[in-house]
């Protein structure tokens, strides 16, 4: 059974640091996928990330995939408020294509 | 292009009552999947519907089902309603044209609370 894992699950920042938030994975797969979630909205798509060593930049946000390592990386550029939001890592495997897994989702804080 | 829509956005119903949600996906997208989130369990995959089919399920009861008709709009329904189904549930739709991948996009939710 795939699991997806991500750390930390709780982040406070302050406003001009740089962080990573990991996302690690229990079953060969290169699809992975990045999503956004402000309280109380639903999930908006980052990032797709597809193949081994692939990276993805928007803005402040940056991903990364390892398929080897079964690991993913968001990082963050100085931090600003706006980034405040809960972000979740998914991954799909092989020919289940509409099943995502998700991780627990880490719950992103920046302070002035 | 009109993103995901989900009706209705939020439903209080009393244990042992049945509930339907729906959702219409992005025009041109013929899958649906839906997944229930809990601040305890996280978002779980419930099932994924394309072409009017079941193509993949999640590990819930029986109670949850769903379908999809021809214009890939898709409901979903849970019978006997237990205070645990409380939660949001989101749709997403995605192309599933056949390709590599298949990036989903979400629905804003139906916020379930069952009493």
């Amino acid at each position: 059974e795939l699991k997806v894992e991500q750390n930390p699950l709780f982040l406070s920042m302050q406003e001009g640091k740089n962080y990573t938030i990991y996302c690690n994975y229990s079953t060969t797969s290169d699809r992975l996928y990045w999503y956004r979630q402000d309280p109380g909205k639903s999930l908006e798509s980052l990032f797709v990330l597809l193949s081994n060593g692939a990276v993805k930049q928007e803005g402040r946000l940056m991903a990364s995939l390892d398929t080897k390592a079964r690991l993913s990386t968001l990082h963050i550029t100085a931090a600003v408020h706006d980034l405040s939001a809960t972000y979740f890592c998914a991954v799909d495997i092989g020919t289940s294509y509409g099943k995502l897994t998700f991780g627990q989702g880490t719950i992103l804080t920046v302070h002035p | 292009k009109a993103g995901v829509t989900q009706t209705p956005r939020y439903l209080i119903k009393t244990r042992g009552q049945q509930v339907t949600l729906s959702c219409s996906p992005i025009s041109g997208h013929r899958s649906v999947s839906w997944y229930q989130q809990t601040p305890g369990q996280g978002l779980q995959f419930l099932f994924e519907y394309f072409s009017e089919t079941q193509r993949n399920k999640g590990n819930f009861p029986g109670r949850f089902s769903g379908r999809q008709f021809s214009n890939s709009r898709s409901e979903m329904n849970v019978s006997t309603l237990e205070l645990g189904d409380s939660a949001l549930y989101l749709c997403a739709s995605s192309l599933r044209s056949g390709g590599y991948y298949n990036e989903q996009f979400f629905g804003p939710g139906t916020r379930l609370t069952v009493l």
